[in-house]
Protein backbone atom coordinates (compact mmCIF):
# COMPACT_ATOMS: atom_id res chain seq x y z
CA UNK A 1 0.00 0.00 0.00
CA UNK A 2 1.39 3.48 -1.16
CA UNK A 3 1.81 5.55 2.08
CA UNK A 4 2.88 9.07 2.15
CA UNK A 5 3.27 10.56 6.01
CA UNK A 6 4.57 14.38 6.28
CA UNK A 7 5.87 15.82 9.77
CA UNK A 8 7.49 18.63 10.84
CA UNK A 9 4.51 21.80 10.54
CA UNK A 10 4.93 23.53 13.36
CA UNK A 11 4.63 27.44 15.08
CA UNK A 12 7.42 29.93 13.49
CA UNK A 13 7.86 33.37 13.54
CA UNK A 14 7.57 35.34 10.51
CA UNK A 15 11.06 35.14 8.90
CA UNK A 16 12.08 32.17 9.97
CA UNK A 17 12.78 28.88 9.12
CA UNK A 18 11.20 25.26 9.18
CA UNK A 19 12.71 21.90 7.49
CA UNK A 20 9.27 19.60 6.56
CA UNK A 21 10.10 16.03 6.08
CA UNK A 22 7.76 13.15 3.77
CA UNK A 23 8.42 9.49 4.53
CA UNK A 24 7.28 7.46 1.51
CA UNK A 25 6.46 3.82 1.63
CA UNK A 26 4.86 0.80 -0.38
CA UNK A 27 6.38 1.65 -4.19
CA UNK A 28 9.47 2.39 -5.31
CA UNK A 29 10.49 5.82 -4.39
CA UNK A 30 13.39 6.51 -6.29
CA UNK A 31 11.66 6.06 -9.80
CA UNK A 32 8.95 8.63 -9.19
CA UNK A 33 8.85 12.54 -9.03
CA UNK A 34 7.60 14.03 -5.83
CA UNK A 35 5.94 16.99 -4.80
CA UNK A 36 4.53 20.00 -2.34
CA UNK A 37 0.79 21.23 -2.32
CA UNK A 38 0.15 23.77 0.46
CA UNK A 39 -3.39 25.09 1.22
CA UNK A 40 -4.23 27.74 3.70
CA UNK A 41 -6.76 27.89 5.59
CA UNK A 42 -10.35 28.11 4.24
CA UNK A 43 -8.62 28.08 0.59
CA UNK A 44 -7.56 26.41 -2.39
CA UNK A 45 -4.77 24.40 -3.09
CA UNK A 46 -1.73 25.62 -4.91
CA UNK A 47 1.70 24.36 -6.05
CA UNK A 48 4.74 24.98 -4.10
CA UNK A 49 7.77 22.94 -5.38
CA UNK A 50 8.60 19.57 -7.07
CA UNK A 51 11.56 17.32 -7.39
CA UNK A 52 12.60 14.71 -10.49
CA UNK A 53 13.22 11.16 -9.85
CA UNK A 54 17.12 11.19 -9.69
CA UNK A 55 16.82 14.74 -7.55
CA UNK A 56 18.69 16.71 -10.25
CA UNK A 57 15.52 18.95 -11.70
CA UNK A 58 13.54 21.47 -9.07
CA UNK A 59 10.64 23.10 -10.15
CA UNK A 60 9.70 26.16 -7.73
CA UNK A 61 6.16 28.55 -7.66
CA UNK A 62 7.19 31.69 -7.90
CA UNK A 63 5.36 32.30 -4.81
CA UNK A 64 8.66 30.54 -2.82
CA UNK A 65 11.52 30.54 -5.36
CA UNK A 66 14.25 31.90 -3.12
CA UNK A 67 12.98 31.39 0.09
CA UNK A 68 12.25 27.06 -0.12
CA UNK A 69 14.51 24.85 -1.45
CA UNK A 70 12.79 20.59 -1.91
CA UNK A 71 15.35 17.89 -2.00
CA UNK A 72 14.86 14.35 -1.66
CA UNK A 73 17.17 11.33 -0.11
CA UNK A 74 16.27 8.37 -2.08
CA UNK A 75 18.12 6.15 0.19
CA UNK A 76 16.07 6.74 2.93
CA UNK A 77 12.71 7.29 0.81
CA UNK A 78 12.55 10.68 1.72
CA UNK A 79 10.98 14.03 1.13
CA UNK A 80 12.18 17.57 2.32
CA UNK A 81 11.04 21.17 2.01
CA UNK A 82 13.46 23.10 3.49
CA UNK A 83 11.83 26.66 4.09
CA UNK A 84 14.03 30.27 5.23
CA UNK A 85 12.12 34.00 5.86
CA UNK A 86 8.49 32.16 6.31
CA UNK A 87 6.05 34.94 5.78
CA UNK A 88 2.62 35.12 7.59
CA UNK A 89 1.27 34.42 3.74
CA UNK A 90 3.28 30.94 3.91
CA UNK A 91 0.92 29.51 6.51
CA UNK A 92 -0.90 26.83 5.32
CA UNK A 93 -1.32 22.95 5.33
CA UNK A 94 1.25 21.07 3.70
CA UNK A 95 0.71 18.39 1.62
CA UNK A 96 3.21 15.94 -0.19
CA UNK A 97 1.91 13.84 -3.06
CA UNK A 98 3.90 11.47 -5.05
CA UNK A 99 4.15 12.59 -9.21
CA UNK A 100 3.35 9.77 -11.90
CA UNK A 101 6.23 10.54 -13.55
CA UNK A 102 10.20 10.64 -13.35
CA UNK A 103 9.94 13.94 -14.21
CA UNK A 104 8.61 17.24 -16.36
CA UNK A 105 10.00 16.97 -19.88
CA UNK A 106 7.42 18.55 -22.50
CA UNK A 107 4.63 18.20 -19.55
CA UNK A 108 5.07 17.16 -16.13
CA UNK A 109 2.08 14.22 -14.28
CA UNK A 110 -0.54 14.66 -12.26
CA UNK A 111 -0.33 13.43 -8.14
CA UNK A 112 -1.61 9.97 -7.84
CA UNK A 113 -1.58 9.91 -3.65
CA UNK A 114 -1.07 12.51 -0.64
CA UNK A 115 -0.33 12.68 2.64
CA UNK A 116 -2.76 14.15 5.30
CA UNK A 117 -0.49 17.04 5.52
CA UNK A 118 1.52 18.93 8.22
CA UNK A 119 0.47 22.62 9.10
CA UNK A 120 2.46 25.71 8.92
CA UNK A 121 1.81 28.64 11.15
CA UNK A 122 4.22 31.75 10.78
CA UNK A 123 2.79 34.09 13.17
CA UNK A 124 4.25 36.43 15.77
CA UNK B 1 2.18 31.48 -16.18
CA UNK B 2 -0.72 29.47 -17.07
CA UNK B 3 -4.13 30.51 -15.06
CA UNK B 4 -6.89 28.22 -14.80
CA UNK B 5 -10.29 28.94 -13.87
CA UNK B 6 -13.01 27.44 -12.84
CA UNK B 7 -17.30 27.87 -12.96
CA UNK B 8 -19.35 28.01 -10.92
CA UNK B 9 -17.38 28.62 -7.41
CA UNK B 10 -20.49 27.10 -5.91
CA UNK B 11 -22.44 24.14 -6.93
CA UNK B 12 -26.04 22.84 -5.19
CA UNK B 13 -27.80 20.18 -7.13
CA UNK B 14 -30.60 17.11 -5.84
CA UNK B 15 -29.13 13.52 -5.35
CA UNK B 16 -29.78 11.94 -8.48
CA UNK B 17 -29.32 14.94 -10.89
CA UNK B 18 -26.00 15.08 -13.59
CA UNK B 19 -23.58 17.46 -12.66
CA UNK B 20 -21.12 19.37 -14.93
CA UNK B 21 -17.96 22.02 -13.62
CA UNK B 22 -16.12 23.84 -16.08
CA UNK B 23 -12.26 24.60 -16.10
CA UNK B 24 -10.44 27.28 -18.84
CA UNK B 25 -7.14 27.47 -19.23
CA UNK B 26 -4.98 30.75 -20.35
CA UNK B 27 -3.33 29.28 -23.16
CA UNK B 28 -4.29 25.65 -24.56
CA UNK B 29 -2.33 22.72 -22.42
CA UNK B 30 -3.45 19.94 -24.84
CA UNK B 31 -4.92 17.31 -22.61
CA UNK B 32 -2.70 17.44 -19.93
CA UNK B 33 -5.45 18.34 -17.02
CA UNK B 34 -6.81 16.51 -13.94
CA UNK B 35 -9.30 16.59 -11.41
CA UNK B 36 -9.13 16.37 -7.88
CA UNK B 37 -11.92 15.70 -5.67
CA UNK B 38 -11.35 17.22 -1.80
CA UNK B 39 -13.51 16.04 1.19
CA UNK B 40 -13.55 18.54 4.21
CA UNK B 41 -10.16 17.64 6.47
CA UNK B 42 -9.37 15.29 3.70
CA UNK B 43 -5.91 15.14 1.55
CA UNK B 44 -7.31 15.51 -2.56
CA UNK B 45 -7.77 12.25 -4.37
CA UNK B 46 -7.26 11.90 -8.16
CA UNK B 47 -10.28 11.43 -9.97
CA UNK B 48 -9.76 11.83 -13.88
CA UNK B 49 -6.31 12.69 -15.51
CA UNK B 50 -5.40 13.54 -19.48
CA UNK B 51 -8.17 14.80 -19.41
CA UNK B 52 -10.56 11.94 -19.78
CA UNK B 53 -9.14 8.89 -18.29
CA UNK B 54 -10.52 7.28 -14.95
CA UNK B 55 -8.05 6.71 -12.54
CA UNK B 56 -8.29 2.89 -11.21
CA UNK B 57 -10.55 2.19 -8.47
CA UNK B 58 -13.00 5.77 -9.09
CA UNK B 59 -16.62 5.42 -9.62
CA UNK B 60 -17.89 5.39 -13.44
CA UNK B 61 -20.35 7.95 -12.12
CA UNK B 62 -17.15 10.57 -13.46
CA UNK B 63 -16.03 11.59 -16.21
CA UNK B 64 -14.11 14.01 -17.99
CA UNK B 65 -13.95 15.55 -21.30
CA UNK B 66 -12.32 18.57 -23.67
CA UNK B 67 -8.75 19.44 -24.76
CA UNK B 68 -6.84 22.79 -25.42
CA UNK B 69 -8.80 24.91 -23.28
CA UNK B 70 -11.72 24.36 -22.37
CA UNK B 71 -12.48 21.33 -19.71
CA UNK B 72 -15.16 19.86 -18.04
CA UNK B 73 -15.75 16.96 -15.31
CA UNK B 74 -19.11 15.50 -15.19
CA UNK B 75 -21.01 13.33 -12.20
CA UNK B 76 -23.84 11.25 -14.17
CA UNK B 77 -25.81 10.84 -11.21
CA UNK B 78 -24.72 13.11 -7.87
CA UNK B 79 -24.53 11.24 -5.09
CA UNK B 80 -24.66 11.96 -0.95
CA UNK B 81 -20.80 11.11 -1.12
CA UNK B 82 -19.89 13.47 -3.38
CA UNK B 83 -20.02 15.83 -1.63
CA UNK B 84 -16.89 17.73 -2.09
CA UNK B 85 -14.77 20.43 -3.47
CA UNK B 86 -13.15 19.39 -6.98
CA UNK B 87 -10.33 21.38 -8.16
CA UNK B 88 -8.78 21.03 -12.30
CA UNK B 89 -5.19 20.62 -12.37
CA UNK B 90 -3.12 21.93 -15.74
CA UNK B 91 0.47 20.16 -15.94
CA UNK B 92 1.30 21.22 -19.44
CA UNK B 93 3.58 23.54 -18.01
CA UNK B 94 4.59 22.75 -14.18
CA UNK B 95 1.59 22.49 -12.38
CA UNK B 96 -1.17 24.76 -11.51
CA UNK B 97 -4.85 24.66 -9.96
CA UNK B 98 -8.29 25.78 -10.88
CA UNK B 99 -9.98 27.60 -7.91
CA UNK B 100 -12.29 24.83 -6.86
CA UNK B 101 -15.72 24.44 -7.25
CA UNK B 102 -17.75 23.32 -3.97
CA UNK B 103 -20.74 21.06 -4.62
CA UNK B 104 -23.44 21.23 -2.04
CA UNK B 105 -26.86 18.68 -1.85
CA UNK B 106 -29.63 20.70 -2.22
Amino acid sequence: EVQVLESGGALVQPGGSLRLSCAASGFTFSTYAMTWVRQAPGKGLEWVSGISAGGSNTYYADSVKGRFTISRDNSKNTLFLQMNSLRAEDTAVYYCAKVTGRYCSTSCFPFDFWGQGTLVTVSS
Amino acid sequence: DIQMTQSPSTLSASVGDRVTITCRASQSISSWLAWYQQKPGKAPKLLIYDASSLERGVSSRFSGSGSGTEFTLTISSLQPDDIATYYCQQYNNYWTFGQGTKVEIK
